[in-house]
């Protein structure tokens, strides 16, 4: 079965500098890949989304890049700012919405202002 | 849209009791997952449904735990009996069929004394 394993497991970034989170997954068949951020006490809330099809998405300070041969998927957050502080959490699946998700173990990013 | 809604939010019980966690889906959505969260394992999926029938347990660690979903808005899991190592946080999540990403609920916390 799908196995993803994700990298660092703690990050701490200045405010204002980059972020990045790492990921890899084992199964090939794997074509959509979610990530979500959970706050402390909250629900994990997606943030940004790709498909295999494509090698790199944005979403204003957020970016996502896929490299399917190599297996491996990053998240990319730019200007971080002291809310982006969170548990972020990738996951790998055969197709969107209607599958099982497999998910990382996840990355708790500290902002430091 | 109120979103997923699941109930109670926190649950604590002594251990031998049966405990009954909810969840109500966005309305439209056709498939229902419920994950488990630890610090340990992470995010792990349990059971999801299409259209109100299981179609894969197998995350459902045994067989003291039980899933339902008795119709396109109402979903439950039952613990039967409940173990201290049962204690973590239980999401349900619900998703549309050619839709992108999960919508969580707010969790149930529960813990087993």
């Amino acid at each position: 079965g799908e196995n993803v394993e994700q990298h660092p497991s703690t990050l701490s970034v200045q405010e204002g500098d980059s972020a990045v989170i790492k990921c890899t997954y084992s199964d090939s068949a794997s074509n959509y890949f979610p990530w979500y951020k959970q706050e402390l006490g909250k629900r994990p809330q997606l943030i940004i989304d790709i498909r295999s099809n494509v090698g790199e998405k944005k979403d204003q300070r957020i970016a996502v890049t896929l490299n399917k041969t190599a297996k491996h998927f990053s998240l990319h957050i730019t200007e971080t700012q002291p809310e982006d502080s969170a548990v972020y959490f990738c996951a790998a699946a055969p197709g969107p919405g209607t599958y099982k998700y497999i998910f990382g173990t996840g990355t708790r990013l500290k902002v430091l202002a | 849209d109120a979103g997923v809604i699941q109930s109670p939010r926190h649950e604590v019980t002594e251990m031998g009791q049966e405990v009954t966690l909810r969840c109500k889906p966005i309305s439209g959505h056709d498939y229902l997952f419920w994950y488990r969260q630890t610090m340990m394992r992470g995010l792990e999926l349990l059971i999801y449904f299409n259209n109100n029938v299981p179609i894969d347990d197998s995350g459902m660690p045994e067989d003291r735990f039980s899933a339902k979903m008795p119709n396109a808005s109402f979903s439950t899991l039952k613990i039967q009996p409940s173990e201290p190592r049962d204690s973590a946080v239980y999401f349900c999540a619900s998703s549309l069929t050619g839709g992108y990403g999960y919508t969580f609920g707010s969790g149930t916390r529960l813990t087993v004394v």
